[in-house]
């Protein structure tokens, strides 16, 4: 079955890090550009970030700029999402999302997203 | 950023009824634009993309229209399988930005 799987949420202080994790299963991995996704609680959707296939462009929203890294592991089938400095308002469901392209420029919407991870940033 | 404005945020419809749901975006995107349904708890699902291409598995009663500026996302007869929130979605200017949402309900 061709999948996302979301895992590493949990409650966080402000100022806090959290490490987020995504496995893709069903599919070739490397061959895609990913993303993550995250919704607040009651919300509506927010890009975060984007990664290459092999890793070597990355980009973000100016809100996590400095704070977040987004990486990848593709012998893992795996991607990441390091947080740090974390704030109240990065309290959210957070997505994991494949850009549909296959080795080539990215299309930029996606085509398959996991069930999130809930991440809690308060004291 | 681009600004996406979707109307409206609720829409109260019955089994059957033909449903259309607007997306303006504050700037022209073109026809980069994707529409998602999601349902409580659960991954939003690609509907559309590029404004008017039916995503692979998609039921043919979902169409999507527009280019430039306004959107629209029409269910041709609503079915139980359909009540849920839909997002739109445009990728040609960084930041990706999305709509608030409509949700539809029972009416």
């Amino acid at each position: 079955e061709v999948q996302l799987v979301e895992s590493g949420g949990g409650l966080v202080q402000p100022g806090g890090s959290l490490r987020l994790s995504c496995t893709g299963s069903g599919f070739t991995f490397s061959s895609y550009w990913m993303n993550w996704v995250r919704q607040a609680p009651g919300k509506g959707l927010e890009w975060v970030a984007n990664i290459k296939e092999d890793g070597s462009e990355k980009y973000y929203v100016d809100s996590v700029k400095g704070r977040f890294t987004i990486s990848r592991d593709n012998a893992k089938n795996s991607l990441y999402l390091q947080m740090n400095n974390l704030r109240a308002e990065d309290t959210a469901l957070y997505y994991c999302a494949r850009d549909p392209t296959v080795r080539s420029d990215p299309k930029w919407y996606f085509d398959l997203w996991g069930r999130g991870t809930l991440v809690t940033v308060s004291s | 950023d681009v600004q996406m404005t979707q109307s409206p945020s609720t829409l109260s419809a019955s089994v059957g009824d033909r449903v259309t749901i607007t997306c303006r975006a504050s700037q022209s995107i073109s026809y980069w634009l994707a529409w998602y349904q999601q349902k409580p708890g659960k991954a939003p699902k690609l509907l559309i993309y590029e404004a008017s291409t039916l995503q692979s598995g998609v039921p043919s009663r979902f169409s999507g229209s527009g280019s430039g500026t306004e959107f629209t996302l029409t269910i041709s007869s609503l079915q139980p399988d359909d009540f849920a929130t839909y997002y739109c979605h445009q990728y040609t200017i960084s930041p990706l930005t999305f709509g608030s949402g409509t949700k539809v309900e029972v009416k």
